[in-house]
Order: structure tokens, then C-alpha cells, then sequence
């Protein structure tokens, strides 16, 4: 079965910083992969996403991602990180064979100084 | 467009109760799934429905069982409650194959 690491729980960064967010997953081939973002009391929306073809992918909000097979990595990145950017993000897999079924990573969660 | 849809937001029940979760999808969208997400757990796959037909099931007992209608609306319901099971219910809503779930602001169970 397919798994996903987010080695890190909490991270925080000083506003205006740049940020590195680390998802590794589990799975025999190349899964479909995701990034999530959550805020306090809400549900998840999506920044970005991989399917196939370039390697590095752009989202909303200034987020971008590369994939990296031979790491089995996915990590989420920023260059300058805004306050309303704190939140928990999740990593997340989806494989060709398991329909829409999402597993999660069990999320980083961001605080950003001012 | 309007977005996924769960009612209610929050409600509070009490050990052996039981309790009915509604996602109304986004328009077009055939496929829904739900998520329980807690603390300890993190988000964990509930199940997933398509043109009203169970396709995929996550690792939860039998109390917990879901439906969904012709016009792609969804209910999800849990028997006799423990504590455990309080959490938050995420519903998701996608087209169908396309990987992207476009999710709701979850329902708030509280279990006493």
C-alpha cells in the first residue's frame, strides 16, 4: 500500500523568508501527487498538483513543487513566505488503480513570525 | 460555482446515538468521498462514492456506512457513536478521474 512521510510537524519561519516544505511517499510506481493547504476551521484546498511530464509544478499562492523519482520526493516550496500563509499542509497520493482515493500525509504545520 | 457543501457544520451527540452527514458536491461533479480527520489519526479515507455506487472503502467498521443519490448528493451515517469518534468530516467532491477533490468545510462531530 502507498504511504507518504511529512518529516516535519511544526515549522516556523520568519515572514518574508523562504520555505521548504518535505513529503516523501511509498508507492512501486509514480503515484499522482498533491499538495493541500489547510486553514484554522476549514476545509482543504488544493495548491498544486503533479500528473506527469515537467518536473517542477506551479500553484496558486506562489507555491511550487518538484518531483524527484529517484528521491521519491515531492517537496513544496516558497520564496518568500506571507503571514496568512501559516497553516497545515498536507501531502497527499493518489494511484492510478485506487480511483479518487487520497492518502495523506499527516501534515506540517506553519507559523510565520513577523 | 458553489462549492462542496456539508451540513450540518457542528453538531453534539452523545455515546450510542447515531448520526446522518450530508455533502451536497459541486455541480457536474460525480464522484464523492469522505474523510474523518483527527488529531491522532490525521485524515483517514472513509469511502468514495460514483454515479451512486460504492467504489472505494477505507479500514472503518460497519457502523459507518454511506449513500449516494442520483443527483451525486451524499450521506454519510454512524451507528451507535463512541467517543472516538468525534472528529471532523471532510467531504470531497471531484469529476471523476481527474485526481483534483475540491473539498467542503467539514462537519464538526463532537461525541460526549
Amino acid at each position: 500500500a502507498q504511504s507518504v512521510t511529512q518529516p516535519d510537524i511544526h515549522i516556523t519561519v520568519s515572514e518574508g523568508a523562504s520555505l521548504e516544505l518535505r513529503c516523501n511517499y511509498s508507492y512501486g510506481a509514480t503515484p499522482y501527487l498533491f499538495w493541500y493547504v489547510q486553514s484554522p476551521g476549514q476545509g482543504l484546498q488544493l495548491l498544486l498538483k503533479y500528473f506527469s511530464g515537467d518536473t517542477l509544478v506551479q500553484g496558486i499562492k506562489g507555491f511550487e513543487a518538484e518531483f524527484k523519482r529517484s528521491q521519491s520526493s515531492f517537496n513544496l516550496r516558497k520564496p518568500s513566505v506571507h503571514w496568512s500563509d501559516a497553516a497545515e499542509y498536507f501531502c497527499a497520493v493518489e494511484t492510478k488503480s485506487s480511483g479518487d482515493k487520497l492518502t495523506f500525509g499527516t501534515g506540517t504545520r506553519l507559523a510565520v513570525r513577523p | 460555482k458553489a462549492g462542496v457543501t456539508q451540513t450540518p457544520r457542528y453538531l453534539i451527540k452523545t455515546r450510542g446515538q447515531q448520526v446522518t452527514l450530508s455533502c451536497s458536491p459541486i455541480s457536474g461533479h460525480r464522484s464523492v468521498s469522505w474523510y474523518q480527520q483527527t488529531p491522532g489519526q490525521g485524515l483517514q479515507f472513509l469511502f468514495e462514492y460514483f454515479s451512486e455506487t460504492q467504489r472505494n472503502k477505507g479500514n472503518f467498521p460497519g457502523r459507518f456506512s454511506g449513500r449516494q443519490f442520483s443527483n451525486s448528493r451524499s450521506e454519510m451515517n454512524v451507528s451507535t457513536l463512541e467517543l472516538g469518534d468525534s472528529a471532523l468530516y471532510l467531504c470531497a467532491s471531484t469529476k471523476g478521474g481527474t485526481g483534483e477533490l475540491f473539498f467542503g468545510e467539514g462537519s464538526r462531530l463532537t461525541v460526549l
